[in-house]
């Protein structure tokens, strides 16, 4: 049972245009959200997180937008640059602590110049 | 620094042959975790440790084992290799204060045959 799901394997997006990868989670107990970026032959990068108390974060062209009664994530990436083509994962944790981190599927995002 | 350094690239193993996947950091984190990622399946936790001597399973913890006797090195032992264990692996490390904000190291690419 998949607890966190990227349900879009794929996303293409022309340059300079925004970029919305989207995750869903079913575990109600999760209260801490990760972003991680994977460039090919090479380890995941932290991108962005958000805590459950929050329902926004920014950090440059990245945001992150959390709906907790829809149990739903949102990554966006305004404006795209095709250094950003990459696969995206997002991941949940049930809070500090716990140190077990859940990871989605993933998206590959490619942007298009 | 060298981050969070694996050994080997690359490994092809029998069925039934043992193993070790070397993960070492040379940040002084004391979180350290192993993940497995499959087509389709994004990334798995196998182990983790928060600290020396101190070690936890993950979600897909079967058929592999860990120990944590410095602070540096945290090695994945294959006991006894299946089909089923063909993955990348990847070592990962952070402070424990910030587990969300893991260091991945480059992946080591097992096939078992």
């Amino acid at each position: 049972d998949q607890q966190v799901k990227q349900n879009s394997p794929s996303l293409s997006v022309q340059e300079g245009r925004i970029s919305i990868l989207n995750c869903d989670y079913t575990n109600s107990m999760f209260d801490y959200f990760l972003w991680y970026k994977k460039y090919p032959a090479e380890g995941p990068t932290f991108l962005i997180s958000i805590s459950s108390i929050k329902d926004k974060n920014e950090d440059g062209r990245f945001t992150v937008f959390l709906n907790k009664s829809a149990k739903h994530l949102s990554l966006h990436i305004v404006p795209s640059q095709p250094g950003d083509s990459a696969v995206y994962f997002c991941a949940a944790s049930e809070g500090s602590g716990t140190y077990k981190y859940i990871f989605g599927t993933g998206t590959r995002l490619k942007v298009l110049a | 620094n060298a981050g969070v350094t694996q050994t080997p690239k690359f490994q092809v193993l029998k069925t039934g042959q043992s193993m070790t996947l070397q993960c070492a950091q040379d940040m002084n984190h004391e979180y350290m975790s192993w993940y497995r990622q499959d087509p389709g399946m994004g990334l798995r936790l196998i182990h983790y440790s928060v600290g020396a001597g101190i070690t936890d399973q993950g979600e897909v913890p079967n058929g592999y084992n860990v120990s944590r006797s410095t602070t540096e090195d945290f090695p994945l032992r294959l006991l006894s290799a299946a089909p089923s264990q063909t993955s990348v692996y990847f070592c990962a490390s952070s402070y424990l204060r910030d587990t969300d904000t893991q260091y991945f190291g480059p992946g080591t690419r097992l096939t078992v045959l």
